[in-house]
């Protein structure tokens, strides 16, 4: 099955910097790839999403690139913001099986 | 809407015994799943739903049993509890499973197996 790795897993920027959180995936049937953002105590939200027919999208202050040959996923997020700050998790999905990284604890310093 | 809801938001179990996890959603969604999420680990999914009376097993199904009688409910059984089976458990729901829909998670049931 589909077997997905995030990196880092810790990541601590100051306010006004930005970070990158990278994932790779195994799967190449793989064809959509989600962004979620979960602050402490609170259920998973998207922040981003990409298909695997498009290379790069962007929403304001974060965007997300993919590199369908080299099965990699990348989030931006510029400017960072205290309220940024949370464990932010990469997926892949292939038909109904999606599949999570492990999770980058996300801390921005004011 | 009330979106994707959950009951109980918390449980404690004794090895041994069962219990049933609660989702409904209220959006019309084809697509339901359980995942659970354990520390350092991400979320793993366990079952999951493309409509009513359509089920099959995610990547971590053992220990754990679901039903979708109707759109709207989807309920995740533990038959006989173990300590493994402590966890974060989420529903979530999406337009169809197929497509590039976002998935709406509920508010998620913590569960302690002693």
């Amino acid at each position: 099955g589909e077997n997905v790795e995030q990196h880092p897993s810790t990541l601590s920027v100051q306010e006004g910097d930005s970070a990158v959180i990278k994932c790779t995936y195994s799967d190449s049937a793989s064809n959509y790839f989600p962004w979620y953002k979960q602050e402490l105590g609170k259920r998973p939200q998207l922040i981003i999403d990409i298909r695997s027919n498009v290379g790069e999208k962007k929403d304001q202050r974060i965007a997300v690139t993919l590199n369908k040959t080299a099965k990699h996923f990348s989030l931006h997020i510029t400017e960072t913001q205290p309220e940024d700050s949370a464990v932010y998790f990469c997926a892949a999905k292939r038909n109904n099986d999606m599949r999570f990284g492990a999770g980058t604890r996300l801390t921005v310093k004011p | 809407n009330a979106g994707v809801t959950q009951t109980p938001k918390f449980q404690v179990l004794k090895t041994g015994q069962s219990m049933t996890l609660q989702c409904a959603q209220d959006m019309n969604h084809e697509y339901m799943s359980w995942y659970r999420q354990d520390p350092g680990m991400g979320l793993r999914l366990i079952h999951y739903s493309v409509g009513a009376g359509i089920t099959d097993q995610g990547e971590v199904p053992n220990g754990y049993n679901v039903s979708r009688s109707t759109t709207e409910d989807f309920p995740l059984r533990l038959l006989s509890a173990a300590p493994s089976q402590t966890s974060v458990y989420f529903c979530a729901s999406s337009l169809g499973g197929s497509f590039y829909n976002e998935q709406f998670f509920g508010p998620g049931t913590r569960l302690t197996v002693l």
